[in-house]
């Protein structure tokens, strides 16, 4: 099972500030790598799929990278409905589909 | 536009059973496979099971043999079967589409969730 480690386990930036989050496999997922956000009583949504594609309506201030077993999820702006917990998912050698624990973005 | 929409979910013993449903629209069901995902109140996403537009099947070991993924593509509705359930099940449980019918393209669809509490 490929375990996805999540850095750092919470964030505290300021609206305005850049966002840098990390997730890393325990091996090589390729780019079968997607972040996803989630708010309090909401379903996840999903941001990023093959580790750099912006899923469908999610701002350009939300950028993914990396490949292999390195990966970061960038919010280049933050606006105060960026506050949320963000998880990475991995889907290379499945089954099972594995998530990170997630990193919680907090306003500071 | 896509909608899911999940039931069946609410209190149980441990050791009884559920079957949870979603129902879907706005798409064409029969062509895409489907997934449960569950949140155990305060932590994290778990991958439950997966099906695919011709019913092959996966779960995570944490469930297999005693969850069921099943679809009817007549009635677009995937279901979750759940047997011998445990305290440490007690989760919302979501199901999830993939964004793209083909390949791996993250689950850009998901519905709101229905809640499964094991208690006695």
């Amino acid at each position: 099972e490929i375990v996805l480690t999540q850095s750092p386990a919470t964030l505290s930036l300021s609206p305005g500030e850049r966002a840098t989050l990390s997730c890393r496999a325990s091996q090589s997922v390729s780019t079968s790598l997607a972040w996803y956000q989630q708010k309090p009583g909401q379903a996840p949504r999903l941001l990023i799929y093959d580790a750099s594609n912006r899923a469908t309506g999610i701002p350009a201030r939300f950028s993914g990278s990396g490949s292999g077993t390195d990966f970061t999820l960038t919010i280049s702006s933050l606006e105060p409905e960026d506050f949320a917990v963000y998880y990475c998912q991995q889907r290379s050698n499945w089954p099972p589909i594995t998530f990170g624990q997630g990193t919680r973005l907090e306003i500071k | 536009e896509v909608h899911l929409v999940e039931s069946g979910g609410g209190l149980v013993q441990p050791g009884g059973s559920l079957r949870l449903s979603c129902a879907a629209s706005g798409f064409t069901f029969s062509s895409f496979s489907m997934h449960w995902v569950r949140q155990a109140p305060g932590k994290g996403l778990e991958w439950v099971s997966y099906i695919s537009s011709s019913s092959s099947i996966h779960s995570a070991d944490s469930v297999r043999g005693r969850f069921t993924i099943s679809r009817d593509n007549a009635k677009n509705s995937l279901y979750l079967q759940i047997n011998s359930l445990r305290a440490e099940d007690t989760a919302m449980y979501y199901c999830a589409r993939p964004l793209i019918s083909s390949g791996w393209s993250g689950f850009g669809y998901w519905g709101q969730g229905t809640l499964v509490a094991v208690s006695s």
